[in-house]
């Protein structure tokens, strides 16, 4: 079964400064990638996917990740942070043909002004 | 489009009721829908899988008596939360997979609705 790791339960950035959220897979074959974001009491939002076309890919709001097949990881990363990018955030794997999606246990990011 | 919405957002009831939450796909016709749990600072955790028209699929560990999930159309799924208890109390987030666009991979989430029981 996938499974997805996601380091460091908690990142804080300066406002402006890079942000890195870090997301490992496990998967026998090129599954099926994603990041949401969580906001307080809210439901969860899709950031961006990768879904075997481009390896690097853009998402809304300034983000963007890599999928490295050779590291297993498909890291989130924005160049300059915004106090607005506050929240939650899951990377989720599913694999080709598998309806059910596998969340890691998130990364709480916070901006310090 | 794609919305997903879920009713009510916020509940809370009394010990030993039931509660049923709603999630509706408003602008697409989702042939499966998925409903999570998710702990206080903690991932979110499925529960179940149901498909218009037949029965839900329940994760490992999930009482399909207790959680009651109904897919009556293919915009909607309701989640009854029978005999609730405060261990009950949750963030229950349900998501849709569009028909149209099932080879994409994506799912549609809802708001969440928050449930406490007293």
């Amino acid at each position: 079964a996938q499974s997805v790791t996601q380091l460091g339960s908690h990142v804080s950035v300066s406002e402006g400064a890079l942000v890195l959220l870090r997301c490992n897979y496990s998967s026998s074959v090129p599954p099926y990638l994603f990041w949401y974001v969580q906001y307080p009491n809210q439901g969860l939002q899709l950031l961006l996917k990768y879904t075997s076309a481009a390896t690097l890919v853009k998402g809304i709001n300034g983000f963007e990740a890599e999928f490295k097949k050779s590291e297993t990881s498909f890291h989130l990363t924005k160049p300059s942070a915004h106090m607005s990018d506050a929240a939650e955030y899951f990377c989720a794997v599913r694999d080709f043909g598998n309806e059910k999606l596998t969340f890691g246990t998130g990364t709480r990011l916070t901006i310090i002004p | 489009g794609a919305v997903v919405s879920q009713h009510p957002s916020r509940v809370i009831c009394k010990s030993g009721t039931s509660v049923k939450i709603e999630c509706r796909s408003l602008d697409f016709q989702a042939t499966t829908m998925f409903w999570y749990r998710q702990f206080p600072k903690k991932s979110l955790m499925l529960m179940a899988t149901s498909n218009e028209g037949s029965k839900a699929t329940y994760e490992q560990g999930v009482e399909k008596d207790k959680f009651l999930i109904n897919h009556a159309s293919l915009t909607l799924s309701t989640l009854t939360v029978t005999s609730a208890h405060p261990e009950d109390s949750s963030f229950y987030i349900c998501s849709a997979k569009s028909r149209d666009l099932a080879n994409t991979g994506e799912l549609f989430f809802g708001e969440g609705s928050r449930l406490t029981v007293l």
